[in-house]
């Protein structure tokens, strides 16, 4: 079992639609990490979050440490939000490490 | 402009050629990073280095060394470039005594060995 889980793993949406990506982890991570990758292939941070909620324009992040579970959302989709998102867990001792998940292929169409 | 400069961005190597990926951040963190990026699959650290003077190793480090030069900057060296090691490299940074800082990455060295 991978240490960091998202799904889905591509997602197609109509501009407008409110969207969610998920994310699971495993015991040992203490909080969960959002990135964004554009097509050119540059990673942008999003949100670092342990505990309850942060938001940031149209996006939402959520985490719910007792299942081990967190949740990106995106409301009023637009095409340019077209992108990679990606979860990655933080660990513990670790150095401040972190483990990605695989990326959710975001394509939103007008 | 404040960030994580990362040279070159583009390389081709041939097979047995040595090359040194250059990263250095001018945010006074802490803590840098080495990862590379393969298709359907996450990223995966390759090499860290917590603070300026120690090194460790990560989940791939076999074929790589790396050395922290001083606190900027954080190099990546291939000895004997192999296929496998065809790949999108990325350098990270962020401070650390704290799990809630974010990362910033470069913006990535895209490197094939023919």
């Amino acid at each position: 079992k991978n240490e960091v889980e998202q799904s889905p793993q591509n997602l197609t949406a109509q501009e407008g639609e409110f969207i969610t990506i998920n994310c699971s982890y495993s015991v040992g991570i203490s909080a969960l990490h959002w990135l964004q990758q554009h097509p050119g292939g540059g990673i942008v941070s999003l949100f670092m979050l342990s505990s309850g909620k942060k938001k940031h324009g149209r996006l939402i992040a959520t985490i719910n440490i007792q299942e081990k579970h967190s949740s990106l959302h995106i409301t009023a989709s637009h095409p340019r939000d077209s992108a990679v998102y990606i979860c990655a867990g933080l660990w513990e001792t670790s150095g401040s490490r972190l483990t990605f998940g695989e990326g959710t292929q975001l394509t939103v169409n007008p | 402009n404040a960030g994580v400069t990362q040279t070159p961005k583009f390389q081709v190597l041939k097979t047995g050629q040595s090359m040194t990926l250059q990263c250095a951040q001018d945010m006074n963190h802490n803590s840098m990073y080495w990862y590379r990026q393969d298709p359907g699959m996450g990223l995966r650290l390759i090499y860290y280095s917590a603070s300026e003077g120690t090194t460790d190793k990560g989940e791939v480090p076999n074929g790589y060394n790396v050395s922290r030069l001083n606190k900027r900057e954080f190099s990546l060296r291939l000895e004997s470039a192999a296929p496998s090691q065809t790949s999108v490299y990325f350098c990270a940074s962020t401070r650390t005594g704290t799990n809630l800082y974010g990362y910033t990455f470069g913006s990535g060295t895209r490197l094939t060995v023919v």
